[in-house]
């Protein structure tokens, strides 16, 4: 198993603005995935950010609106862009861990709100 | 990519035993079944994973029939704390994506 930090838990930003969101993990992992969520609906993956290499971006996302960074096995960011009010919603990341390649283990989320 | 079906919703009442299928139609022959558990405000929670027959762990049983076209959730003796959305995922980690889940109410 993995336990995860995200930061921050939640935030109200302004239109315009950009949000960089945090995750640690207490052991090294390989793949990192970071998963949108709004009110009421299920998760999106946004991307899959592996060490060493570029993330890879799910149909609709796009790396300019949500830039990711994985300077090493235990950390990754995410970071909104110029944020509308659409952007509101729940990220949330996950790990899979090695050994237990099915199973992804996830953080308890940023809930933000864009006004 | 293998694609789940499961119920949007159900009901069940505290002590009764609850069982969520799932079916999982194109699913490969190296894929695992794996379950887990939302509530409110949290990240998903992984219940169990299985690939064939039947596992069962502290907080499940896992029911996978001979064809893998299927599996069941089964929920012992539920009290109002599994009012949670279940979630059936196919795959590897990095091949899995959410479905739409079941949101399971636990009445007392």
């Amino acid at each position: 198993s993995a336990v995860i930090s995200q930061k921050p838990s939640r935030d109200i930003c302004q239109r315009g603005t950009s949000l960089t969101i945090q995750c640690q993990v207490d052991s090294q992992v390989t793949m990192m995935f970071w998963y949108r969520q709004q009110p009421g609906q299920s998760l999106t993956l946004i991307a899959t950010a592996n060490q060493g290499s570029e993330a890879t971006y799910e149909s609709g996302f796009v790396i300019d609106k949500f830039p990711i960074s994985r300077p090493n096995l235990t950390f990754s960011t995410l970071t909104v862009s110029n944020m509308s009010p659409e952007d509101s919603s729940i990220y949330l990341c996950s790990v899979g861990t090695p050994g237990e390649g099915n199973i992804q283990y996830f953080g308890a989320g940023t809930r933000l709100s864009v006004l | 990519l293998a694609k789940t079906t499961q119920p949007i919703s159900m009901d069940s009442y505290e002590g009764q035993e609850v069982n969520i299928t799932c079916s999982h139609n194109n699913i490969a022959t190296n894929d695992y079944i794996t379950w887990y558990q939302q509530f409110p405000s949290q990240g998903p929670r992984f219940i169990i994973q299985g690939y064939k027959t039947k596992v069962t762990n502290e907080v499940a049983s896992l029911f996978i029939p001979a064809d893998r076209k299927s599996s069941t959730l089964s929920l012992p003796r539920v009290s109002l704390s599994d009012t949670a959305v279940y979630y059936c995922l196919v795959g590897e980690a990095r091949d899995m994506r959410f479905g739409a889940g079941t949101r399971l109410t636990v009445k007392p």
